[in-house]
């Protein structure tokens, strides 16, 4: 069925270099997608969103791609730090399904000192 | 607080003995959302309130989950008869509308 997905379920990068994490959906009638930092014991922390009518959005060293032409998007973080390390989720808001959020798998991030 | 309350953190029972978990929305927040995590898992979506109507309530995975939520504001989510299958984390979150959610850090589930 239609769902939001991961590529990479563990993603390991040395402490100050750039961290890409992906996410491939398949539901074009998806309007709206977001970024969660999920750290052991803890609830999913909002980190950044972006609506279907733009391509890319900028926050504090953090980027969010999304191509809509391959339905894909992604999550850059720059300058990584040990800090970083967590399970990010990306979700997706279809529009024609109220507000409910639909979850990828997660991608652990593992930043090496 | 200025964050999603959930209690409790941890609760451990008895498979058949009915459970009750509490979440306290941001203040002024309108929608109050569940979701229930398994371990190493994604969020599964459970139920959605709007006010104090629940105009979602697809993901509830059976007939002994049931929600509510009064006020306005304080929402429960009540599992009769617990399984061991539903050991899980059991997530809240907030929003006002067209904002992001925001959650609380769960109620951790065990069932023996």
């Amino acid at each position: 069925g239609e769902s939001v997905g991961l590529h990479l379920p563990t993603l390991s990068v040395q402490e100050g270099d750039n961290s890409i994490i992906n996410c491939a959906y398949s539901n074009s009638a998806s309007d709206y997608f977001i970024w969660y930092k999920q750290e052991s014991g803890k609830g999913p922390q909002f980190i950044i969103d972006i609506r279907s009518n733009m391509d890319k959005r900028q926050g504090q060293r953090v980027t969010v791609l999304l191509n809509k032409t391959v339905k894909h998007l992604s999550l850059q973080i720059a300058a990584t730090q040990p800090g970083d390390s967590a399970v990010y989720f990306c979700a997706e808001k279809r529009n024609n399904a109220g507000n409910m959020l639909t979850f990828g798998g997660g991608t652990r991030l593992m930043v090496k000192p | 607080g200025a964050g999603v309350s959930q209690s409790p953190s941890n609760k451990v029972t008895e498979k058949g003995k009915d459970v009750e978990l509490r979440c306290d929305p941001i203040s002024g927040h309108t929608a109050l959302y569940w979701y229930r995590q398994s371990l190493g898992q994604g969020l599964e979506f459970l139920i959605y309130f709007q006010g104090n109507s629940a105009p979602d309530k697809s993901g509830l995975p059976s007939d002994r989950f049931s929600a509510e939520r009064t006020g306005g504001s304080v929402s429960t989510l009540t599992i009769q008869r617990t399984q061991q299958e539903d050991s899980a984390v059991y997530l809240c979150a907030s929003s006002l509308n067209n904002q992001p959610q925001h959650f609380g850090d769960g109620t951790r589930l065990s069932i023996l």
